[in-house]
Formats: structure tokens, C-alpha cells, sequence
């Protein structure tokens, strides 16, 4: 079955611990992306991916890390400077960077802070 | 700073009727409009996309778009409790880190039985 998947779904972090968010896509996609969403929000970008080795920052990158060694792996690093981690996080991709193309997402990972 | 914007509801419709969702969008060079449905808890998922003005129909789901006024549209009809779920407008807008989908909060709609 094609698709993406992330893991964990629930994730517990500590104060001052940085956690990674995995994503992995097999549809074979070029570009991929990193959503937050808030209770009562939008969705809010944090980092997309066009190509391996290449990264973007989105609207409210502060705080987090990405990284795109694999075309199919984007993993999403929350570091101890995001202060309200707290949130639903969405991993999407797309079959080409910019243009029409539709974006897929992941069934997600929420993060709580103990 | 480019917007989407979304009436968040709920908008609540009993079984079999149309509900109306609506969309405006602030960005005129705006060429792609997507509607999601996100169930409570779970990610979004793409019902229609619309790139032309007028009508486009899949099953018991129309996306219109006006480009003229910016306003895009999704229509539901004969909706069952099983679209009770929240629906997400994005628009793909071009540009600097801009170049992605932005998101509308969404509209929750509530189908009665």
C-alpha cells in the first residue's frame, strides 16, 4: 500500500528534551512538508522539502529542525527552544515542489509536553 | 500577509439537506483552491480541488470557484452525519516560502439526523 506514515502517534516530551518526529512516504513524492495545528487553527507551515538535501523554512520554523537525506524520509526534530510544542503535527507530500499538485498527509503525531 | 478565510461555524444542517461551505481568499495570483474534511482527531483528507471558474461535481460534492471575487465554494447535498467533520479551505498561492498551500481554520459542519 502506498502512503505516508508517522510515528509516533502520541508523543510525551520533558522540558529542555529535544524529540524527533518521523515521517516516511513511499508514493514515490518529491516534495514534502511539516504542519502544526493548534485547537481552533489553521494549519500552520514549519518546513518543506522540494528535493533531497534541500529544506525551506515555513511561517513559524523557530524552535524546530528538519533534515531530507532520503526522498522518502523527512523527520521533524522539536527542540528544547520551542517553548509551546504542544500541538498536532502533520506531515504532507506532493508530487512536485510548486505548481497545482495536491498535498497528502499522514494520519499525524501528537505532541504533549509532561 | 496572504489569507484564507473561513466562516469556523458550526454550521449545523439536518439529513438530506445542502450545506454551503465558503471560502475567500486574499491573494488574486492565487491558480489552485483545495477542499479537506478532518474528522475530530484525525489528519485531513482531500475531498475535490478546483484550478478553473464554475462548476466542478464528484458525486454528492460541488466545488465552485469565482476568481473574479475570490471566493471559492463547496456544496454537499443529500449530507449524511457521516460529513458531521470540520472542512479546511487552502489556497496555493506562489512566492518566497509562500509557495505551499495556505489554510483556511476551517468550518465545522453538523449534519442532524
Amino acid at each position: 500500500d502506498g502512503g505516508i506514515t508517522q510515528s509516533p502517534k502520541y508523543l510525551f516530551r520533558k522540558e529542555g528534551q529535544n524529540v524527533t518526529l518521523s515521517c516516511e512516504q513511499n508514493l514515490n513524492h518529491d516534495a514534502m512538508y511539516w504542519y502544526r495545528q493548534d485547537p481552533g487553527q489553521g494549519l500552520r507551515l514549519i518546513y518543506y522539502s522540494q528535493i533531497v538535501n534541500d529544506f525551506q523554512k515555513g511561517d513559524i520554523a523557530e524552535g524546530y529542525s528538519v533534515s531530507r537525506e532520503k526522498k522518502e524520509s523527512f523527520p521533524l526534530t522539536v527542540t528544547s527552544a520551542q517553548k509551546n510544542p504542544t500541538a498536532f503535527y502533520l506531515c504532507a507530500s506532493s508530487p512536485a515542489g510548486l505548481g497545482g499538485e495536491t498535498q497528502y498527509f499522514g494520519p499525524g503525531t501528537r505532541l504533549l509536553v509532561l | 500577509q496572504k489569507e484564507v478565510e473561513q466562516n469556523s461555524g458550526p454550521l449545523s444542517v439536518p439529513e438530506g439537506a445542502i450545506a454551503s461551505l465558503n471560502c475567500t481568499y486574499s491573494d488574486r495570483g492565487s491558480q489552485s483552491f483545495f477542499w479537506y474534511r478532518q474528522y475530530s482527531g484525525k489528519s485531513p483528507e482531500l475531498i475535490m480541488s478546483i484550478y478553473s471558474n464554475g462548476d466542478k461535481e464528484d458525486g454528492r460534492f460541488t466545488a465552485q470557484l469565482n476568481k473574479a471575487s475570490q471566493y471559492v465554494s463547496l456544496l454537499i447535498r443529500d449530507s449524511q452525519p457521516s460529513d458531521s467533520a470540520t472542512y479546511l479551505c487552502a489556497v496555493r498561492v506562489y512566492g518566497g516560502s509562500q509557495g505551499n498551500l495556505i489554510f483556511g481554520k476551517g468550518t465545522k459542519l453538523s449534519v442532524k439526523p
